[in-house]
């Protein structure tokens, strides 16, 4: 059974950077029908697409978020990870990673992680 | 940006009600259509993608359909566990997005 996990500080200083490490066991993150993602949710309200990272290399972000944000994988390890600068009190959020699957040509995601809080405070 | 907008925001309804959420995208996104499902404090679950196939595991009383830039989630008949939030999310464009959500609670 897939499972991911992520993993970083809970606490990031404001202008600092935020970086969270998600790690997938039970499956190959290589694997080719499978994109890997970041998404956000600040507390009581809906949810925020970061980005994605194909097994490629292949990244695409959250325009709102683009000069801040990079997502990486590492294949030896089994994890991709999401570094996010210069943050403010406004990246304050639960933190998801997520496995996107392909269905011929469009992608769902059907496993996610637990989530992890991050709060950006002096 | 495709912007997604759910109707209603929230809805009110007992066990046993037939309940239907809306999802409109501000374009054609032609079947790149997901519904999840959120309670507190968790990670969402995938319940329905492609707009209308049902994932792994859910239950038949969830169903979904349209295409173009009109999508329903459809409960058939409320139980228990299904007060949560709803959200839908398109992946036709590069950009996802979500809609805001629907969140569902107990008359």
């Amino acid at each position: 059974q897939v499972q991911l996990q992520e993993s970083g500080p809970g606490l990031v200083k404001p202008s600092q950077t935020l970086s969270l490490t998600c790690t997938v066991s039970g499956d190959s993150i290589s694997s080719d029908v499978y994109y890997w993602s970041w998404i956000r949710q600040p507390a009581g309200k809906g949810l925020e697409w970061v980005g994605r990272i194909f097994t490629s290399g292949s990244t695409n972000y959250n325009p709102s978020l683009m000069s801040r944000v990079t997502i990486s994988v590492d294949t030896s390890k089994n994890l991709f990870s999401l570094k996010l600068s210069s943050v403010t009190a406004a990246d304050t959020a639960v933190y998801y990673c997520a496995r996107a699957s392909r269905n011929y040509v469009q992608y769902y995601m059907d496993v996610w992680g637990k989530g992890t809080t991050v709060t950006v405070s002096s | 940006d495709i912007q997604m907008t759910q109707s209603p925001s929230s809805l009110s309804a007992s066990v046993g009600d037939r309940v239907t959420i809306t999802c409109r995208a501000s374009q054609s996104i032609i079947s790149y259509l997901n519904w999840y499902q959120q309670k507190p404090g968790k990670a969402p679950k995938l319940l329905i993608f492609a707009a209308s196939s049902l994932h792994s595991g859910v239950p038949s009383r969830f169903s979904g359909s349209g295409s173009g830039t009109d999508f329903t989630l459809t409960i058939s008949s409320l139980q228990p566990e299904d007060f949560a939030t709803y959200y839908c999310q398109q992946t036709y464009s590069s950009l996802i997005t979500f809609g805001q959500g629907t969140r569902l609670e107990i008359k």
